[in-house]
């Protein structure tokens, strides 16, 4: 069972847009991790978000997690080509268990 | 310190063969996950060890199985393979506390011919 939908899967924008993906649940999650990965290589952690309600910012990236802590949201604002990767949520549930979303693969063309 | 170590970085099997797929975790960290990613897209779990313990296996059949050593390596093994078994076999580590992140390796291309 996929507890973690995301979307869009796919997204292609010109370089200087700003955009947003969506990470959605039906279970609470005690936190949200947003990892990227690029190609040939293991995702790599951005962000983790505990408390509902909470936005993050890194550089031109912003996290928020959901008020119920079962959604979140990365949006970012003026899109450049090193932003092109596989973006995953994962949920984290208080026994320390991972649940990875479907992903969301952004290209950004300059 | 050095990151999550996987071996070998591809692997070519004939169908019907075994695969064994290692893992060294960062220095201190206890436990180690393994997932599947299948055409660059989302991960399936496929396992979680933690001290030597198996914690959960994700939806998989028996032929995928795995292990961690005292020292907290970690080996899959996927046995009669499959075509569709052919994939990125990735392996993180983690320290183990709440809301600590995973740590990849850069995977394990698997290419089941």
């Amino acid at each position: 069972t996929q507890l973690l939908e995301q979307s869009p899967q796919f997204l292609s924008i010109q370089e200087g847009e700003n955009l947003t993906v969506y990470c959605n649940s039906s279970s609470v999650f005690s936190s949200l991790q947003w990892y990227r990965q690029e190609p040939g290589e293991g995702p790599v952690l951005l962000v983790t978000v505990v408390t509902g309600g909470e936005v993050k910012k890194l550089k031109r990236l912003t996290f928020q997690f959901g008020d119920a802590r079962k959604d979140s949201s990365l949006h970012i604002t003026a899109a450049q080509t090193g932003d092109t990767g596989l973006y995953l949520c994962a949920g984290v549930n208080t026994g320390n268990q991972f649940y990875f979303g479907t992903g969301t693969s952004l290209t950004v063309i300059p | 310190e050095a990151g999550v170590t996987q071996s070998p970085t591809h692997l070519i099997k004939t169908r019907g063969q075994q695969a064994t797929l290692r893992c060294s975790p960062i220095s201190g960290h206890t436990s180690v996950y393994w997932y599947q990613q299948a055409l660059g897209l989302g991960l399936q779990f496929l396992l979680w060890y933690d001290e030597g313990e198996e914690r959960n296996r994700g939806n998989f059949p028996p032929r995928f199985s795995g292990r961690q050593f005292p020292n907290y390596s970690s080996e899959l093994n996927v046995n009669a393979l499959e075509l569709e078994d052919s994939a990125l076999y990735l392996c993180a580590s983690s320290r183990g506390e709440g809301n600590s992140p995973l740590h990849f390796g850069n995977g394990t291309r698997l290419t089941v011919t």
